[in-house]
């Protein structure tokens, strides 16, 4: 069974478009995340969300929001696409646990590539 | 604010070879985690290992080894005897003390690594 995924694995789309990526976790874990890797690799935190709090990183535009139905969906809907939205966004999931201890391992999903023509 | 440096951007080895990737981390906490995570060509990324800041201890796994030192703020990562196999992006990451159960993960900017037959 996979542990986090996405849909869909490869995305093309026009700027301007308004486009979801979906994400999915079967581990039970309370906190789910979104990365974006540029295409050098660099791989940086977008979002993290949990039932208690959203965080958004400050240099994410407001044209990104994740979308949170219930405890095992985070979905990343952008609107007006822009072709620097061209990356490979990951999903990853983790459970909190407590400071100190080891239950914090962040599960990634498998990545969709999003490119905007 | 925490940030992780990977200087290595690109290495090359010949098969069985041993290789050093060096990471060496900032962060203000004194409660930390820091990992290390794998990216082969097929994109996916693969968990290697979790250390917390209260353990020092190396670890060894297989041909893997980890060389965590808090008074130079480094954890490096050594291939024994390299494989075309380990080809990939390797990232090193650092995660603080969370803050409603996020942990969000500061990436390196990856160090690429071709092992040659």
């Amino acid at each position: 069974d996979t542990a986090v995924s996405q849909t869909p694995k490869y995305l093309v789309t026009q700027m301007g478009n308004d486009k979801s990526i979906k994400c999915e976790q079967n581990l039970g874990h309370d906190t789910m995340y979104w990365y974006k890797q540029d295409s050098k690799k660099f791989l940086k935190i977008m979002f993290s969300y949990n039932n208690k709090e959203l965080i958004i990183n400050e240099t994410v535009p407001n044209r990104f929001s994740p979308k949170s139905p219930d405890k095992a969906h985070l979905n990343l809907h952008i609107n007006s696409l822009e072709l620097g939205d061209s990356a490979v966004y990951f999903c990853a999931s983790s459970t909190p646990g407590l400071a100190g201890d080891s239950y914090n391992e962040q599960f990634f999903g498998p990545g969709t590539r999003l490119t905007v023509l | 604010a925490q940030k992780v440096t990977q200087a290595q951007t690109e290495i090359s080895v010949v098969e069985k070879e041993d290789v050093t990737l060096d990471c060496v981390y900032e962060t203000r906490d004194t409660t930390y985690y820091l990992f290390w995570y794998k990216q082969p060509p097929s994109g996916e990324l693969v968990f290697l290992i979790r250390r917390n800041s209260f353990d020092e201890q190396n670890e060894i796994s297989g041909r893997y080894s980890w060389n965590f030192q808090k008074s130079t703020s480094s954890f490096n990562f050594t291939i024994t005897a390299s494989q075309v196999v380990d080809s990939a992006v390797y990232f090193c990451a650092l995660s603080e003390a969370p803050g409603a159960g996020s942990y969000q993960l500061t990436f390196g900017k990856g160090t690429k690594l071709s092992v040659i037959p």
